[in-house]
């Protein structure tokens, strides 16, 4: 267990709809990553927060947004889903600055 | 921004055979390269690290080696098992960004 939770695990949803998925980093953990893993793909990076403020962006889409709280958690907002955007959606967690990220279990999304 | 390469993208060996994974990276100011595991329906595992003040690093049958004037570091598995048996990412980390390669699955047959 990485001390990493993810919730939901698995998410089915249909085109144009909206999901957030929600990610609780390890206790004391200050930065939160997110990546998308398609199918047989590797780790794309989205986007990733420290202690609240936007760090760093990837390859993220308008249609995609985060946030990170007061508590640390954080949520991914994906919208106007499309049969693309299923893939597995990863959030990781770090003390910040050059330290190991620990990853979730990951939410598996389908949207049909 | 950094850009890491990784190859192979695939890799079969015999169980007790080593294998070794290859990883190349853009950003000169990157400073620590940490490689992950990640086995069917689970999150990505860290399995070793190295910083840039270090050219090797061991964990028993796991080593990673890194050449920063070349860019680029690898990853040793010795007496490989069937239950190597992954998805094996190595990340390049540079000022809070942390990019992957695109991953070698490794086979290990019994």
């Amino acid at each position: 267990d990485s001390g990493v939770t993810q919730t939901p695990k698995h998410l089915i949803t249909a085109t144009g709809q909206r999901v957030t998925l929600r990610c609780s980093p390890r206790s004391g953990d200050l930065s939160v990553y997110w990546y998308q893993q398609s199918l047989d793909q590797g780790l794309q990076f989205l986007i990733q927060y420290y202690n609240g403020e936007e760090r760093a962006k990837g390859n993220i889409l308008e249609r995609f947004s985060a946030q990170q709280f007061p508590d640390l958690h954080s949520e991914l907002n994906l919208s106007s889903l499309e049969l693309g955007d299923s893939a597995l959606y990863f959030c990781a967690s770090s003390p910040g600055g050059l330290a190991e990220a620990f990853f979730g279990q990951g939410t598996r999304l389908t949207v049909v | 921004g950094e850009n890491v390469e990784q190859h192979p993208s695939t890799l079969s060996v015999q169980e007790g055979d080593s294998a070794v994974i290859k990883c190349t990276y853009s950003d000169s100011a990157s400073n620590y390269f940490p490689w992950y595991k990640q086995e069917l329906g689970k999150g990505p595992q860290l399995i070793i690290d190295i910083r840039s003040n270090v050219g090797e690093k061991k964990d028993q049958r796991i080593a990673v080696t890194l050449n920063k004037t070349a860019k680029h570091f690898s990853l040793h598995i010795t007496e490989t098992q069937p239950e190597d048996s992954a998805v094996y990412f190595c990340a390049a980390y540079n000022n809070n960004d942390m990019r992957f390669g695109a991953g070698t699955r490794l086979t290990v047959k019994p």
